[in-house]
């Protein structure tokens, strides 16, 4: 199985600064098709999940252009430009490239 | 936007069955991909199943093959997943998934299972 690794596991934010954080998988995300199965997702306190970014830089529908992601092989980020309150919770990289799709253990983000 | 609703949690006793169900409000549920994903409270996500828009492909988590069994009724926009041979590990809150392919589009807001005597 792809083992997938972020950093840093916690992460306290100031509102209106940037933040970022890393996810590293154990084998190249990058499909024949010259895609990337890397997806990012949020899971705000009390809620499910929802999808943040697909395919590594790809935001979902109704995501906040301050979320963007990037990277490509076995190293990718997430970084959010401007913090905003609304943004805590823990966040979660998951791959697709192979099956089982498995996910990191989360970085919970909260406000300092 | 499709929205999922999942049912069939509960208190199972260790090696028992448990039919989770998950509807579907949309025919746009055909479109979709479909998984079932699980997280212990507190702890994180784990993907268990997924099955494709017409149901003759599936795939599973290692420790769940053999076990479980994912299905759909695209007919009753339902997905289902027979759990067998329940342990206690399999205690969690299973979320219905719904998406493009591998994508996690759309989640319902999960069913908790509880495996214990």
């Amino acid at each position: 199985d792809i083992v997938m690794t972020q950093s840093p596991l916690s992460l306290p934010v100031t509102p209106g600064e940037p933040a970022s954080i890393s996810c590293r998988s154990s084998q190249s995300l990058l499909y024949s098709n010259g895609h990337n199965y890397l997806d990012w997702y949020v899971q705000k306190p009390g809620q499910s999940p929802q999808l943040l970014i697909y395919l590594a830089s790809n935001r979902a529908s109704g995501v906040p252009d301050r979320f963007s992601g990037s990277g490509s092989g076995t190293d990718f980020t997430l970084r959010i430009t401007r913090v905003e309150a609304e943004d805590v919770g823990v966040y979660y990289c998951m791959q697709a490239q192979q099956t089982p799709q498995t996910f990191g253990q989360g970085t919970k983000v909260e406000i300092k | 936007e499709v929205q999922l609703v999942e049912s069939g949690g509960g208190l199972v006793q260790p090696g028992g069955s448990l039919r989770l169900s998950c509807a579907a409000s949309e025919d746009t549920f055909r479109n979709f991909w479909m998984h079932w994903v699980r997280q212990v409270p507190g702890k994180g996500l784990v993907w268990v199943s997924r099955i494709d828009k017409d149901g003759s492909g599936a795939s599973y988590e290692g420790s769940v093959k053999g076990r479980f069994t994912i299905s759909r009724d695209n007919a009753k926009n339902t997905l289902h997943l027979l759990m067998n041979s329940l342990r206690a590990e399999d205690t969690a809150v299973y979320y219905c998934v719904g998406g493009s392919g591998t994508i996690l589009e759309h989640w319902g807001q999960g069913t908790l299972v509880t495996v214990s005597s």
